[in-house]
């Protein structure tokens, strides 16, 4: 299995352009996550969908911030315009989404974005 | 709310010595507890977790933990740590169901010669 895979590793843009982020779960499961981390604030969920649908995007930072899951091998995060203040590490996770809470979450590599 | 507190943010510690990393959760109903450990330029990865049952669970790699309920506190411990346990371990909470994860802020362990 190739696990979770993000793209791109490693983003550079300019303060007011979009930033597409992307992530493939692992085949078979029904549950995925983003998650941002920076030193100031850690690790922090944006979003978490289940079978497609968003469950709870009360981690999503402001109207800049949208997710999407268009099927279930495929999710974007998109950020517009950005700002130097969304340099983070960005993670996708996803889980079997049959039990909940308490599976397992399987990381990607993260992207590390830069906005200047 | 529940919250996840990790008292240390950084615990040095010698090759071959004993660890213990301090996890206490609030939480006003019955909780899972996780610990995810991400290594250098990675993303986490589960090392143990407390879903019932005994409440001492154990990794793969020498890791255990110890659920407390009186204390609310879940503790990963080590007895004899090596280099590559160099890492960065994050404690979580969850309530279950399609409940989210609430991450610690995460103690950095550094393993020296």
């Amino acid at each position: 299995d190739a696990g979770v895979i993000q793209s791109p590793r490693h983003e550079v843009t300019e303060m007011g352009q979009e930033v597409t982020l992307r992530c493939k779960p692992i085949s078979g499961h029904n549950s995925l996550f983003w998650y941002r981390q920076t030193m100031m604030r850690g690790l922090e969920l944006l979003i978490y969908f289940n079978n497609n649908v968003p469950i709870d995007d009360s981690g999503m930072p402001e109207d800049r911030f949208s997710a999407k899951m268009p099927n279930a091998s495929f999710s974007t995060l998109k950020i517009q315009p950005s700002e130097p203040r969304d340099s983070a590490v960005y993670f996708c996770a996803s889980s079997l989404g049959v039990t909940g809470a308490q599976e397992t979450q399987y990381f990607g590599p993260g992207t590390r974005l830069l906005v200047l | 709310a529940q919250s996840v507190t990790q008292l240390d943010s950084q615990v040095p510690v010698f090759e071959e010595a004993p660890v213990e990393l301090r996890c206490n959760y609030s939480s006003s109903v019955s909780v899972y507890l996780f610990w995810y450990v991400q290594y250098p330029n990675q993303g986490l990865q589960l090392l143990l977790k407390y879903l019932s049952g005994s409440t001492l669970v154990e990794s793969i790699n020498g890791f255990e933990a110890e659920f407390n309920k009186s204390q609310t506190s879940f503790h990963l411990r080590k007895p004899s740590v090596h280099i590559s346990d160099t890492a960065e371990y994050f404690c979580a909470l969850s309530r279950g169901g399609f409940q989210k994860l609430v991450f610690g802020t995460g103690t950095r362990l550094l393993v020296s010669p």
